[in-house]
Protein backbone atom coordinates (compact mmCIF):
# COMPACT_ATOMS: atom_id res chain seq x y z
CA UNK A 1 0.00 0.00 0.00
CA UNK A 2 1.59 3.68 -1.23
CA UNK A 3 2.07 5.67 2.44
CA UNK A 4 2.61 9.39 2.37
CA UNK A 5 3.29 10.89 5.47
CA UNK A 6 4.18 14.25 6.17
CA UNK A 7 5.48 16.13 8.85
CA UNK A 8 7.48 19.23 9.79
CA UNK A 9 4.54 21.65 10.42
CA UNK A 10 3.93 24.37 13.01
CA UNK A 11 3.59 27.66 14.19
CA UNK A 12 6.14 30.22 12.93
CA UNK A 13 7.09 33.83 12.94
CA UNK A 14 7.11 36.03 9.61
CA UNK A 15 9.93 35.86 7.79
CA UNK A 16 11.40 32.47 9.43
CA UNK A 17 11.75 28.99 8.11
CA UNK A 18 10.75 25.80 8.20
CA UNK A 19 11.74 22.42 6.48
CA UNK A 20 8.61 20.01 5.70
CA UNK A 21 9.16 16.19 5.06
CA UNK A 22 7.20 13.59 3.53
CA UNK A 23 8.14 10.14 3.89
CA UNK A 24 7.20 7.65 1.32
CA UNK A 25 6.60 3.89 1.52
CA UNK A 26 4.93 0.95 -0.72
CA UNK A 27 5.87 2.08 -3.93
CA UNK A 28 9.79 2.61 -6.14
CA UNK A 29 10.22 6.05 -4.64
CA UNK A 30 12.81 7.11 -7.46
CA UNK A 31 10.73 6.09 -10.23
CA UNK A 32 8.47 8.85 -9.95
CA UNK A 33 7.89 12.23 -9.54
CA UNK A 34 6.61 14.19 -6.85
CA UNK A 35 4.69 17.10 -5.57
CA UNK A 36 3.71 19.47 -2.84
CA UNK A 37 0.26 21.21 -3.02
CA UNK A 38 -1.47 23.67 0.25
CA UNK A 39 -4.83 24.40 0.81
CA UNK A 40 -4.98 27.13 2.74
CA UNK A 41 -8.11 27.27 5.71
CA UNK A 42 -11.08 27.22 3.87
CA UNK A 43 -9.89 27.44 0.48
CA UNK A 44 -9.08 25.51 -2.66
CA UNK A 45 -5.90 23.36 -3.52
CA UNK A 46 -3.03 25.05 -4.55
CA UNK A 47 0.06 23.35 -6.37
CA UNK A 48 3.41 24.69 -5.02
CA UNK A 49 6.01 22.85 -6.70
CA UNK A 50 7.18 19.54 -8.51
CA UNK A 51 10.39 17.26 -8.70
CA UNK A 52 11.15 14.42 -11.06
CA UNK A 53 12.29 11.67 -10.48
CA UNK A 54 15.90 12.59 -10.62
CA UNK A 55 15.89 15.91 -9.45
CA UNK A 56 16.37 17.00 -12.81
CA UNK A 57 13.53 19.13 -13.63
CA UNK A 58 11.97 21.21 -11.13
CA UNK A 59 9.03 23.85 -10.86
CA UNK A 60 7.56 26.36 -8.36
CA UNK A 61 4.33 27.99 -8.55
CA UNK A 62 4.93 31.87 -8.90
CA UNK A 63 3.79 32.55 -5.24
CA UNK A 64 6.62 30.33 -3.56
CA UNK A 65 9.48 31.17 -6.45
CA UNK A 66 12.47 32.18 -4.63
CA UNK A 67 11.56 31.36 -1.26
CA UNK A 68 10.61 27.88 -1.47
CA UNK A 69 12.97 24.54 -2.47
CA UNK A 70 12.07 21.18 -3.13
CA UNK A 71 14.49 18.39 -3.10
CA UNK A 72 14.46 14.75 -2.48
CA UNK A 73 16.76 12.07 -1.16
CA UNK A 74 15.64 8.91 -2.73
CA UNK A 75 18.03 6.73 -0.59
CA UNK A 76 15.99 7.82 2.11
CA UNK A 77 12.04 7.49 0.16
CA UNK A 78 11.71 11.23 1.11
CA UNK A 79 10.73 14.70 -0.33
CA UNK A 80 11.11 18.25 1.49
CA UNK A 81 9.95 21.01 0.96
CA UNK A 82 12.18 24.35 2.43
CA UNK A 83 10.35 27.36 3.47
CA UNK A 84 11.94 30.64 3.84
CA UNK A 85 10.83 34.09 4.57
CA UNK A 86 7.47 32.75 5.21
CA UNK A 87 4.57 34.99 4.89
CA UNK A 88 0.86 34.93 6.82
CA UNK A 89 -0.14 34.09 3.45
CA UNK A 90 1.67 30.88 3.24
CA UNK A 91 -0.40 29.46 6.32
CA UNK A 92 -2.18 25.78 5.08
CA UNK A 93 -2.49 22.52 5.20
CA UNK A 94 1.07 20.99 3.05
CA UNK A 95 0.27 17.71 1.27
CA UNK A 96 2.47 15.53 -0.66
CA UNK A 97 1.40 13.77 -4.11
CA UNK A 98 3.20 11.19 -5.76
CA UNK A 99 3.45 11.58 -9.60
CA UNK A 100 0.37 12.61 -11.06
CA UNK A 101 -1.40 13.12 -7.67
CA UNK A 102 -2.61 9.80 -6.45
CA UNK A 103 -2.16 9.23 -3.84
CA UNK A 104 -1.53 12.17 -1.40
CA UNK A 105 -0.46 12.26 2.32
CA UNK A 106 -2.77 13.54 4.63
CA UNK A 107 -0.77 16.63 5.27
CA UNK A 108 1.06 18.53 7.75
CA UNK A 109 -0.15 22.19 8.97
CA UNK A 110 2.29 25.75 8.59
CA UNK A 111 0.43 28.31 10.55
CA UNK A 112 3.00 31.74 9.91
CA UNK A 113 2.10 34.08 12.96
CA UNK A 114 3.50 36.67 14.74
CA UNK B 1 1.06 30.85 -15.64
CA UNK B 2 -2.74 29.20 -16.46
CA UNK B 3 -5.94 29.56 -14.29
CA UNK B 4 -8.88 26.51 -14.21
CA UNK B 5 -12.60 28.06 -13.58
CA UNK B 6 -15.06 25.98 -11.74
CA UNK B 7 -18.84 27.10 -11.06
CA UNK B 8 -18.56 27.23 -7.31
CA UNK B 9 -21.31 25.25 -6.19
CA UNK B 10 -23.88 22.95 -7.71
CA UNK B 11 -26.28 20.82 -6.13
CA UNK B 12 -28.50 17.21 -7.60
CA UNK B 13 -30.91 15.18 -6.44
CA UNK B 14 -29.97 11.79 -5.60
CA UNK B 15 -29.81 9.43 -8.40
CA UNK B 16 -29.60 11.93 -11.07
CA UNK B 17 -26.92 13.22 -12.90
CA UNK B 18 -24.62 16.09 -12.55
CA UNK B 19 -21.71 17.83 -14.66
CA UNK B 20 -18.80 19.46 -13.16
CA UNK B 21 -16.81 21.86 -16.06
CA UNK B 22 -13.41 23.59 -15.52
CA UNK B 23 -12.70 26.30 -17.95
CA UNK B 24 -8.88 27.07 -19.15
CA UNK B 25 -6.69 27.60 -21.72
CA UNK B 26 -4.03 25.00 -20.59
CA UNK B 27 -6.90 22.18 -21.20
CA UNK B 28 -6.53 22.70 -25.03
CA UNK B 29 -3.36 20.99 -24.65
CA UNK B 30 -3.37 19.09 -21.85
CA UNK B 31 -6.41 16.48 -20.48
CA UNK B 32 -7.73 17.59 -16.72
CA UNK B 33 -7.34 15.43 -13.92
CA UNK B 34 -10.27 15.48 -11.33
CA UNK B 35 -10.47 15.25 -7.63
CA UNK B 36 -12.69 14.66 -4.83
CA UNK B 37 -11.95 16.20 -1.40
CA UNK B 38 -14.61 15.56 1.77
CA UNK B 39 -14.53 17.39 4.22
CA UNK B 40 -11.64 16.55 6.66
CA UNK B 41 -10.20 14.57 4.19
CA UNK B 42 -7.45 14.54 1.44
CA UNK B 43 -8.07 14.81 -2.22
CA UNK B 44 -8.78 11.09 -4.44
CA UNK B 45 -8.10 10.72 -7.64
CA UNK B 46 -11.44 10.09 -9.31
CA UNK B 47 -10.11 10.38 -12.77
CA UNK B 48 -7.27 11.23 -15.15
CA UNK B 49 -6.23 11.24 -18.64
CA UNK B 50 -9.37 10.65 -21.54
CA UNK B 51 -11.20 9.35 -19.46
CA UNK B 52 -9.65 6.93 -16.91
CA UNK B 53 -10.71 5.91 -13.83
CA UNK B 54 -8.54 4.94 -10.68
CA UNK B 55 -9.07 1.11 -9.33
CA UNK B 56 -11.61 1.43 -6.82
CA UNK B 57 -13.44 4.56 -8.36
CA UNK B 58 -17.15 3.54 -9.09
CA UNK B 59 -18.17 4.03 -12.96
CA UNK B 60 -20.80 6.77 -12.21
CA UNK B 61 -17.43 8.93 -12.70
CA UNK B 62 -16.78 9.56 -16.08
CA UNK B 63 -14.75 13.17 -17.92
CA UNK B 64 -14.96 14.40 -21.29
CA UNK B 65 -12.93 17.33 -22.38
CA UNK B 66 -13.52 19.82 -25.83
CA UNK B 67 -11.45 22.70 -26.52
CA UNK B 68 -10.61 24.72 -23.60
CA UNK B 69 -13.46 22.70 -21.29
CA UNK B 70 -13.13 19.61 -19.45
CA UNK B 71 -16.09 17.88 -17.67
CA UNK B 72 -16.81 15.11 -14.98
CA UNK B 73 -19.95 13.59 -14.82
CA UNK B 74 -21.65 11.86 -12.13
CA UNK B 75 -24.74 9.88 -13.28
CA UNK B 76 -26.96 8.69 -10.76
CA UNK B 77 -25.42 10.48 -7.83
CA UNK B 78 -25.10 8.77 -4.12
CA UNK B 79 -24.69 10.35 -0.87
CA UNK B 80 -21.60 9.70 -0.86
CA UNK B 81 -20.45 11.55 -3.87
CA UNK B 82 -21.22 15.02 -1.79
CA UNK B 83 -17.70 16.60 -1.71
CA UNK B 84 -15.65 19.40 -3.13
CA UNK B 85 -14.57 18.50 -6.51
CA UNK B 86 -11.11 20.07 -8.28
CA UNK B 87 -9.90 19.61 -11.95
CA UNK B 88 -5.67 20.24 -12.64
CA UNK B 89 -3.86 20.21 -15.17
CA UNK B 90 -0.12 20.44 -16.03
CA UNK B 91 0.57 24.19 -17.16
CA UNK B 92 2.14 25.35 -20.28
CA UNK B 93 4.14 28.12 -18.32
CA UNK B 94 6.98 25.28 -17.68
CA UNK B 95 7.87 21.63 -16.77
CA UNK B 96 6.37 20.11 -14.19
CA UNK B 97 4.20 23.20 -13.68
CA UNK B 98 0.91 22.39 -12.63
CA UNK B 99 -2.59 24.37 -11.91
CA UNK B 100 -5.70 23.18 -10.12
CA UNK B 101 -9.41 24.86 -10.46
CA UNK B 102 -10.80 26.80 -8.47
CA UNK B 103 -13.33 24.31 -7.25
CA UNK B 104 -16.94 22.91 -7.37
CA UNK B 105 -19.22 22.17 -3.99
CA UNK B 106 -21.25 19.26 -5.07
CA UNK B 107 -24.36 18.72 -2.84
CA UNK B 108 -26.66 15.73 -3.11
CA UNK B 109 -29.72 16.42 -1.93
Amino acid sequence: EVQLVESGGGLVQPGRSLRLSCAASGFTFDDYAMHWVRQAPGKGLEWVSGISWNSGSIGYADSVKGRFTISRDNAKNSLYLQMNSLRAEDTALYYCAKAEFDPWGQGTLVTVSS
Amino acid sequence: SSELTQDPAVSVALGQTVRITCQGDSLRSYYASWYQQKPGQAPVLVIYGKNNRPSGIPDRFSGSSSGNTASLTITGAQAEDEADYYCNSRDSSGNLHYVFGTGTKVTVL
